[in-house]
């Protein structure tokens, strides 16, 4: 398995731009995961899908963010309009876990967005 | 108060060190604990998984959890230049959603 997959590896826009950022879980997984990361608050958790629905989306800081999952081997996640602080390191992880336990991730390679 | 405490570092030690890292956390609830190692430009890739307390050992790193303390650690055995990274605790629950510490550079110097 080629793991998750995220793209693109680096996306640079201005403000105001929508950004959509795109990832592939590994297969079999049914456990979706979009993290952001920066120097600042770490990794947090933005929202999570099990079975391509969205089980809880409280860490989505605005409603410029939004995050979709039409079929179990893709996912997107939408900035619009972007801002300069939205800038930071964007990871999807996949899972097996179940309600009542976790394995842990595996993490994609992340797409590093800056927003001028 | 966050939830997961974790000294960012940096630790530097000597190739051959043995590395003590740690977290600690406040909800009782956290019954999984996991430890990821994350490289310069990479993503976070799972090293050790830990359910409920106890120790687990894995070649050179053991996971140790004190859940009476609230307190978990990795420790690394016989430290290698390669394993200069930054390493993330992860808490979970139950299920889905892991929490995780602010993570500690590590820099292990040749």
């Amino acid at each position: 398995d080629a793991g998750v997959i995220q793209s693109p590896r680096h996306e640079v826009t201005e403000m105001g731009q929508e950004v959509t950022l795109r990832c592939k879980p590994i297969s079999g997984h049914n456990s979706l995961f979009w993290y952001r990361q920066t120097m600042m608050r770490g990794l947090e958790l933005l929202i999570y899908f099990n079975n391509n629905v969205p089980i809880d989306d409280s860490g989505m800081p605005e409603d410029r963010f939004s995050a979709k999952m039409p079929n179990a081997s893709f996912s997107t996640l939408k900035i619009q309009p972007s801002e300069p602080r939205d800038s930071a390191v964007y990871f999807c992880a996949s899972s097996s876990g179940t309600a009542t336990t976790n394995y842990g991730y595996t993490f994609g390679s992340g797409t590093r967005l800056t927003v001028v | 108060q966050k939830e997961v405490e974790q000294d960012p570092g940096p630790l530097s030690v000597p190739e051959g060190a043995i590395v003590s890292l740690n977290c600690t956390y406040s909800n009782s609830a956290f019954q999984y604990f996991m430890w990821y190692r994350q490289y310069s430009r990479k993503g976070p890739e799972l090293l050790m998984y830990t359910y409920s307390s106890g120790n687990k050992e894995d070649g050179r790193f053991t996971a140790q959890v004190d859940k009476s303390s609230k307190y978990i650690s990795l420790f690394i055995r016989d430290s290698q230049p390669s394993d200069s990274a930054t390493y993330l605790c992860g808490l979970t629950a139950g299920g889905f959603k892991t929490i995780f510490g602010a993570g500690t550079r590590l820099f292990v110097k040749a």
